[in-house]
């Protein structure tokens, strides 16, 4: 799976929009791009995953760049519960087993303020 | 909440004894993963099982050794723990094994090696 770039941390204000950018310069066409946060100790959460399509659920925005080699995470209005270390990941999606794990770096840590 | 099981939630024992973690999958799920999160290496893939049988491995140390029962269950057993097994222990489970859509987490078992 391709590696991924993520600052250490940032911080918004409450009620403001969170950007949260990644780098991927080496994806590949097969590969998505995924992201998950952690809450303090908790277990990894799903947010929202895409291949090269802008991409928007109930919880963000994915902005992929037209080249895929960056993408943007976006919390439209972000609140003091979205405090947590968010992980972009880069992943094939085949059969193979192998390629099913999920591979986390370090992740950037967002801090939102009152 | 994700669906997700995991039992127990905390678990301290001394070095050399032996533990077993359990975890359910959401319900439907096929595979289950494990994870490893430990202060200085981070979240790191352990294994994965599909509908019984062992699909992946990632860093997995030979102490340590998993199953997943006919009812879909799955079991992480660490045998001879050193200090250094301190950490959390996630299981999630996916719907898929083709190596795409999400992966749901449990709540994790913390793990004291003392």
């Amino acid at each position: 799976d391709a590696k991924t770039t993520q600052p250490t941390s940032m911080d918004c204000a409450e009620g403001r929009a969170a950007n949260l950018p990644c780098n991927h310069s080496t994806i590949s066409g097969n590969e998505y791009v995924y992201w998950y946060r952690q809450i303090h100790s908790q277990g990894p959460q799903y947010i929202i995953h895409g291949l090269k399509n802008n991409e928007t659920n109930e919880m963000a925005s994915l902005i992929i760049t037209e080249d895929r080699k960056s993408s943007t995470l976006i919390l439209p209005h972000a609140t003091l519960r979205d405090t947590a270390v968010y992980y972009c990941i880069v992943r094939v999606e085949s059969f193979a087993g192998a390629n099913s794990k999920l591979t986390f770096g370090k992740g950037i840590t967002l801090s939102v303020r009152p | 909440d994700s669906g997700v099981t995991q039992t127990p939630k905390h678990l301290i024992t001394a070095t050399g004894q032996r533990v077993t973690l359990r975890c359910s999958p959401r319900s439907g799920d096929l595979s289950v993963y494990w994870y490893q999160q430990s202060l200085d290496q981070g979240l790191q893939f352990l294994i994965q099982y599909y509908n019984g049988e062992e699909r992946a491995k990632g860093n997995i140390l030979e102490r340590f050794s998993a199953q997943q029962f006919p009812d879909l269950h799955s079991e992480l057993n660490l045998s001879s723990l050193e200090l250094g097994d301190s950490a959390l222990y996630f299981c999630a489970s996916s719907a898929v094994v083709l190596g795409g859509g999400e992966q749901f987490f449990g709540p994790g078992t913390r793990l004291t090696v003392l």
